[in-house]
């Protein structure tokens, strides 16, 4: 079975600076990689996903993501935070073949300070 | 309506209570997830129905069952619930393969 891990509990990153968080998966084969995004009281927002092809993923709301085979790792970058970007955001995994359940990661809140 | 939606989105029960949370999806998916969201733990993946079908319970008690009468809907009924079943329940559907999942806005379930 997948499984997914996100390092980091609680991220705080100053307005404007660049954010990475990172995200490690554990499956035998190419999975298929998300990372979502969950405001306080909301439901998660898929912001980028990867099944195959170029590693280097562009999201919305100017998220991206780059799939690194050799390491595992899904890790998803935005290059300038806007104050609209303080979240919980969840990277998760899924079997590729007929297997359509995603497992998630314990999620990485991120605080943006002014 | 777009996407999925879920009512309703604040629920107050007693142990005592039983309550059905709804789910409709308007993304012409062939597969309904239940989840449960608890302060401080990782997503549990409750039910998942595949074709109206349901594939998958892990191990939920008993007193969630789930009904997926179409693959536009999902219900969650509940009765006799415990203090620690209090969380936010979320629901999400797929088109399947390959599966990336949409989410309700949840419901914020309280059990006094």
């Amino acid at each position: 079975a997948q499984s997914v891990t996100q390092p980091d509990i609680h991220i705080t990153v100053s307005e404007g600076a660049s954010l990475e968080l990172r995200c490690n998966y554990s499956y035998g084969a190419t999975p298929y990689l998300f990372w979502y995004v969950q405001s306080p009281g909301q439901g998660l927002q898929l912001l980028l996903k990867y099944f195959s092809g170029d590693t280097l993923v562009q999201g919305i709301k100017g998220f991206e993501a780059e799939f690194k085979r050799s390491q595992s790792s899904f890790n998803l970058r935005k290059p300038s935070v806007h104050w609209s970007d303080a979240a919980e955001y969840f990277c998760a995994v899924g079997a590729t073949g007929s297997d359509y359940k995603l497992s998630f990661g314990a999620g990485t809140t991120v605080t943006v300070r002014a | 309506e777009t996407g999925v939606t879920q009512t309703p989105r604040h629920l107050v029960m007693g142990m005592t209570n039983k309550k059905s949370l709804k789910c409709e999806q308007h993304l012409g998916h062939n597969a309904m997830y239940w989840y449960k969201q608890s302060a401080k733990k990782p997503l549990e993946l409750m039910f998942v129905y595949n074709f109206k079908e349901q594939t998958e319970n892990n191990s939920v008690p008993s007193r969630f069952s789930p009904e997926c009468p179409n693959s536009s809907h999902l219900f969650l009924h509940l009765h006799t619930l415990q203090p620690e079943d209090s969380a936010l329940y979320l629901c999400a559907s797929s088109q399947v393969p390959p599966g990336e999942q949409y989410f309700g806005p949840g419901t914020r379930l309280t059990v006094t």
